[in-house]
């Protein structure tokens, strides 16, 4: 089968540094990438890796081992508005770009 | 420009019911991809259409269809709910092209179904 795995919740402190790990079993790869999701929101694109190695975007980044089926973001300088679900994904398929396989999100907590 | 827009954006349907979810992707957008999200969940994956043919099917019963539009809309229909489908249901568009779009979907901000 395929599957995704990934903590369920994290709690860290303003300021701090805070890494989410997502452990992947899929028939195919072309890219992790990662979504944020606010309650109640859309889930909305954080970062993208197809290749190994690290991503940055401003405060995120997020990291791809293909040999070990594992990536991770990264987030510093963490904020309130950081509280959110977190969900890494990955696509399995080639000629279906809108099909993405979802791990069941893990839960930042960010106290002041 | 604008997002992703879905409607209805809440829903409240008896079982047994048959219910539309319409979606309209971004401008340029050529790709519409529908999931299930329950609660607590990570996003499902229903369908995908692509220039107005389906390119991907997930496992799910054939009660849910879908189909989009010349103009690149999109609707998802369930049929015989059941207590189960109850769910946010999200749109997702992208342009589908070269490699990193394939994995840059948006999201629309869903469809809260309930079904009683």
């Amino acid at each position: 089968g395929q599957s995704l795995e990934q903590p369920s919740e994290v709690t860290a402190v303003e300021g701090a540094i805070v890494q989410i790990n997502c452990t992947y079993q899929t028939s195919g790869f072309y890219g992790l990438s990662w979504y944020q999701q606010h309650d109640g929101g859309a889930p909305t694109f954080l970062s993208y890796n197809a290749l190994d190695g690290l991503e940055e975007t401003g405060r995120f980044s997020s990291f791809l081992s293909r040999s070990d089926s594992y990536g991770y973001l990264l987030l510093q300088e963490l904020q309130m508005k950081d509280s959110a679900s977190y969900f890494c994904a990955v696509r399995s398929s080639y000629n279906q770009g809108g099909k993405l396989i979802f791990g069941q999100g893990t839960e930042l907590s960010v106290k002041p | 420009d604008a997002g992703v827009t879905q409607s209805p954006t809440h829903l409240i349907k008896t079982r047994g019911q048959h219910v539309t979810l319409r979606c309209s992707p971004i401008s340029g957008h050529k790709s519409v991809s529908w999931y299930q999200q329950v609660l607590g969940q990570g996003p499902q994956f229903i369908f995908q259409y692509y220039e107005k043919e389906e390119r991907g099917r997930g496992n799910f019963p054939d009660r849910f269809s879908a189909r989009q539009f010349p103009n690149y809309s999109s609707e998802l229909n369930v049929n015989a709910l059941l207590l189960g489908d109850s769910a946010l249901y999200l749109c997702a568009s992208s342009r589908y092209l070269e490699d990193r779009d394939r994995n840059t979907i948006y999201f629309g901000e869903g469809s809260w179904l309930t079904v009683v």
